[in-house]
């Protein structure tokens, strides 16, 4: 079973900065099935990028994904209030067919 | 637009079943594969079982493979999820959620999600 390890835990920063947010793979995700969803207090999750790069739509091209194999990165150019939320990652292995999330990254307000 | 609607939460005894429903809308549901996702209290989020468009395939997570059964009717846009022998560690908020086009690879959209608490 791949294991998706996010880093770091929590993020304080204030409205304008740059985020880098990681997910690390325990093998190779493939076909770079990985995926980044935002969460809020209190609601669902949104889904972002999906296939590590493309973002879903409606989602503002301040959010941006890259990476392959084992390491993936989520940017957020420059932070909205409304940013501020829990981030997960997640992929899909077809070997067999299972879906696992990272535990999550909290950016917070400074 | 996209509507999930989540039902049948509540508070069981463990050892107990509860019966989730997902009602569906705005998109053609016997297209598209669908999820449950459960977050326990102040936890993260974890995937528990797909079912593909035509019901044909369904896959489980090993925590609730032999406890849980996922189904769904397609004449009546709906998705299910029989929970069986529920332990403590199931007390979550449920999500369904819809595949994103293209596979069932992610999860494009999501329901509020229902509660469930196991406890005596």
């Amino acid at each position: 079973e791949i294991v998706l390890t996010q880093s770091p835990g929590t993020l304080s920063l204030s409205p304008g900065e740059r985020v880098t947010l990681s997910c690390r793979a325990s093998q190779s995700v493939s076909g770079n099935f990985l995926a980044w969803y935002q969460q809020k207090p209190g609601q669902a999750p949104r889904l972002l990028i999906y296939g590590a790069s493309s973002r879903a739509t409606g989602i503002p091209d301040r959010f941006s994904g890259s990476g392959s194999g084992t390491d993936f990165t989520l940017t957020i150019s420059r932070l909205e209030p409304e940013d501020f939320a829990v981030y997960y990652c997640q992929q899909y292995d077809s070997s067999p067919p299972t879906w696992t999330f990272g535990q999550g990254t909290k950016v917070e307000i400074k | 637009q996209v509507q999930l609607a989540e039902s049948g939460g509540g508070v069981v005894q463990p050892g107990g079943s509860l019966r989730l429903s997902c009602a569906a809308s705005g998109f053609t549901f016997n297209k598209y594969g669908m999820h449950w996702v459960r977050q326990a209290p102040g936890k993260g989020l974890e995937w528990v079982a797909f079912i593909r468009y035509d019901g044909s395939n369904k896959y489980y997570a090993d925590s609730v493979k032999g406890r849980f059964t996922i189904s769904r009717d397609n004449s009546k846009n709906t998705l299910s999820l029989q929970m069986n022998s529920l332990r403590a560690e199931d007390t979550a908020v449920y999500y369904c959620a819809k595949v994103l086009e293209g596979g069932r690879y992610y999860f494009d959209c999501w329901g509020q999600g229902t509660l469930v608490t196991v406890s005596s």
